[in-house]
């Protein structure tokens, strides 16, 4: 068990349909990243938050976005899913940047049918 | 652009047959090298952080190993349950992003 908590496991829903998924960190750990994992793009970052602050950018479409709250736990938010959006999507945190261990959740499953 | 190439993409062992995998990277300024375990639906798992060529880590019977363009994570020995996708990472530079670039992973298979 990373200490990394994501809900919820899994997720279907429809093309064109908005869903939110929850990202719990290790306690202590400053850090959240989101990744998506589909079978033919490996592992993409999407985005970064640091205490609360968004702070790095990767492969994030528009159509999504993602918060950290006071409290530490983070969101990502999808809107207008189409087809390619299943995958899995991944939460990572550490206490600070890359530098130090990052650790990952579980993962949510996301099919849009 | 940053890149991590990993090889082979799959490879099946005997149980005890020892190998390697490689992970080749380009980035400007290495911040470190990464290396994850990922079982199948499960979200990968931290297995070792090398910074400088010529450092090595070990951990059971996986080393991990660093050149100034390669690393290699090197099986002595393996069980059955060693099998998983072993992931290689490098932080993102430039661009603002701060994210770990991944490799697609080799997908290994050690056989009983």
């Amino acid at each position: 068990d990373s200490g990394v908590t994501q809900t919820p496991k899994h997720l279907i829903t429809a093309t064109g349909q908005r869903v939110t998924l929850r990202c719990s960190p290790r306690s202590g750990d400053l850090s959240v990243y989101w990744y998506q994992q589909s079978l033919d793009q490996g592992l993409q970052f999407l985005i970064q938050y640091y205490n609360g602050e968004e702070r790095a950018k990767g492969n994030i479409l528009e159509r999504f976005s993602a918060q950290q709250f006071p409290d530490l736990h983070s969101e990502l938010n999808l809107s207008s899913l189409e087809l390619g959006d299943s995958a899995l999507y991944f939460c990572a945190s550490s206490v600070g940047g890359w530098g130090t261990e990052a650790f990952f959740g579980q993962g949510t499953r996301l099919t849009v049918v | 652009e940053d890149q991590v190439t990993q090889s082979p993409e799959a490879l099946r062992l005997q149980e005890g047959e020892s190998s390697s995998l490689n992970c080749s990277y380009t980035v400007s300024g290495l911040r470190g090298l990464f290396w994850y375990r990922q079982d199948p639906g499960k979200g990968p798992e931290f297995l070792f952080t090398l910074y400088s060529a010529g450092e090595e880590k070990e951990k059971e019977r996986l080393k991990a190993t660093l050149t100034k363009k390669e690393s290699f994570l090197h099986i002595t020995a393996p069980k059955p349950e060693d099998s998983a996708t072993y992931l290689c990472a490098v932080p993102t530079s430039g661009g603002g992003a701060d994210g770990l670039t991944f490799g697609k992973g080799t997908h290994l298979i050690i056989q009983p």
